[in-house]
């Protein structure tokens, strides 16, 4: 079975950081752009970024580059967010997310839940 | 920056047809976008409907279709059912960027 795993969310204080990570199996992890998309309460999804196969290149919203840093680790099976001086208007469950189709995801985690607050 | 743009809400009969639109604010959808449609229900895992304007994902009923339509994409739910009333949000590749509309809100009744 193809299956998404998120850990790592939790309550931080504004200006903190945390690390994400996504656990994945059921398939061959390396062959497949993953990614991570967040869905703050009350509120619609947002892509976040997405990361090459070989973890050479990350690809980021606009508005998150420069404090949110996507990687993976295939010997792992595994993707990581590392989100950095974090704002309450970062509160949200982050999905891990497969890129399975052309531009378009296939399979989804469960999410983890990030509470930014003082 | 490109805003996409989604109807807020609709209301459709049991058994009847609605179609959802995906715009831009500034331009055109098209199969060039790859648009793709989600389903969410409160308090779950948003769902794959439709990737790269009209392909089912594995599972979907037939009743779920897309489409482009004049300069937006669409989403066609033909004969819906009661678990058809849920957030349905479409995802386009424009500008090198992914961008989610705001989402539609479905009520069958």
């Amino acid at each position: 079975e193809v299956q998404l795993v998120e850990s790592g969310g939790g309550l931080v204080q504004p200006g903190g950081s945390l690390r994400l990570a996504c656990a994945a199996s059921g398939f061959t992890f390396r062959t497949h752009y993953m990614g991570w998309v967040r869905q703050s309460p009350g509120r619609g999804l947002e892509w976040v970024a997405n990361i090459k196969p070989d973890g050479s290149l990350g690809h980021y919203v606009d508005s998150l580059k420069g404090r949110f840093t996507i990687s993976r680790d295939n010997a792992k099976d595994s993707a990581y967010l590392q989100m950095n001086s974090l704002r309450a208007e970062d509160t949200a469950t982050y999905y891990c997310v497969r890129w399975g189709y052309d531009y378009a995801v296939d399979v989804w985690g469960q999410g983890t839940t990030v509470t930014v607050s003082s | 920056q490109t805003v996409v743009t989604q109807e807020p809400s609709f209301s459709v009969s049991p058994g009847g047809t609605v179609t959802l639109t995906c715009g831009l604010s500034s331009g055109s959808v098209s199969s060039s976008s790859y648009p793709s449609w989600y389903q969410q229900t409160p308090g779950q895992v948003p769902r794959t409907l439709i990737y790269t304007t009209n392909s089912r994902a594995p599972g979907v009923p037939d009743r779920f279709s897309g489409s482009i339509v004049g300069n937006k994409a669409a989403l066609t739910i033909t004969g819906a059912q009661a678990d058809d009333e849920s957030d349905y949000y479409c995802l386009v590749f424009v500008g090198g960027s992914f961008v989610f509309g705001p989402g539609t809100k479905v009520t069958v009744l």
